[in-house]
C-alpha cells in the first residue's frame, strides 16, 4: 500500500496563479484532511472531508477551495495565490468513530508563492 | 482560546536520559482521544501514541508514554532512554468525538545531545 500520496511534492508560483494540489489514499478511509504548516504554528487545518461529495471548513480556509469527487481523492485548490500560502500543505486520512483513529499523513508538499 | 497548548518550544535531553513533552488541552466533550506525533527534519508526520478520554491506564508503546491527567486536562509525553534519533519536533493532538477535526499544538523541538 502507498498509503497517502500528495502531488506535487514542490511547486513555486507567481501571485495571482492558480493550482490545484491532489491528495490520493488507498486505505479505504472516509475522513481526508487538508493542512498548512508554518514556522512556529503547527499544523492548522484548512478543510477537511467525513465522505465523498462531503466538504466542510476548518480554521482557515480562506483563499483554498476543496473537492471530493473519490472517496480516494481530496484535492485542495487555491484560485488566486498570494505570498501568505507559502507554506508546506499535508493532506491526511483517518477511519471514522472513536478509538485509536490516528490520522495518516502524506509526505508534504512545498509551496513557495513570489 | 487554543484547544492544545505545548509551552515548550525547545528541549534538551542527554542520550539515553528520560524526557517529558508538556501538553495540555481545553474541551468541554467529554469523548476525546489525543496523540501525540513525530515530525523528522525529514518532515513525515509519524504517529506515537494514543490516549482515549475514558482509558484508565495511561497509553504505553516501546519507550514512549502518555502521563494523562485527566482533571489537569494534560496528556505530557514520556521518553524513555533517549536516543539520537530521537530528535525531531513533537506535536500534540486532540480529536473531539463530537466533531471531525483535529487540534495540533505548535509543537517542541526535542534535541538529543550525544
Amino acid at each position: 500500500n502507498a498509503g497517502v500520496t500528495q502531488t506535487p511534492k514542490f511547486r513555486v508560483l507567481k501571485t495571482g496563479q492558480s493550482m490545484t494540489l491532489l491528495c490520493a489514499q488507498d486505505m479505504n478511509h472516509e475522513y481526508m484532511y487538508w493542512y498548512r504548516q508554518d514556522p512556529g504554528m503547527g499544523l492548522r487545518l484548512i478543510h477537511y472531508s467525513v465522505g465523498e461529495g462531503t466538504t466542510a471548513k476548518g480554521e482557515v480556509p480562506d483563499g483554498y477551495n476543496v473537492s471530493r469527487l473519490k472517496k480516494q481523492n481530496f484535492l485542495l485548490g487555491l484560485e488566486s495565490a498570494a505570498p501568505s500560502q507559502t507554506s508546506v500543505y499535508f493532506c491526511a486520512s483517518s477511519r471514522p468513530g472513536q478509538g485509536t483513529y490516528e490520522q495518516y499523513f502524506g509526505p508534504g508538499t512545498r509551496l513557495t508563492v513570489t | 482560546a487554543q484547544k492544545i497548548t505545548q509551552t515548550q518550544p525547545g528541549m534538551f535531553v542527554q542520550e539515553k536520559e528520560a524526557v517529558t513533552l508538556d501538553c495540555t488541552y481545553d474541551t468541554s466533550d467529554p469523548s476525546y482521544g489525543l496523540f501525540w506525533y513525530k515530525q523528522p527534519s525529514s518532515g513525515e508526520m509519524i504517529f506515537l501514541i494514543y490516549q482515549g478520554s475514558y482509558d484508565q491506564q495511561n497509553a504505553t508503546e516501546g519507550r514512549y508514554s502518555l502521563n494523562f491527567q485527566k482533571a489537569r486536562k494534560s496528556a505530557n509525553l514520556v521518553i524513555s532512554a533517549s536516543q539520537l534519533g530521537d530528535s525531531a519536533m513533537y506535536f500534540c493532538a486532540m480529536r473531539e468525538f463530537t466533531g471531525n477535526q483535529f487540534y495540533f499544538g505548535t509543537g517542541t523541538s526535542l534535541t538529543v545531545i550525544p
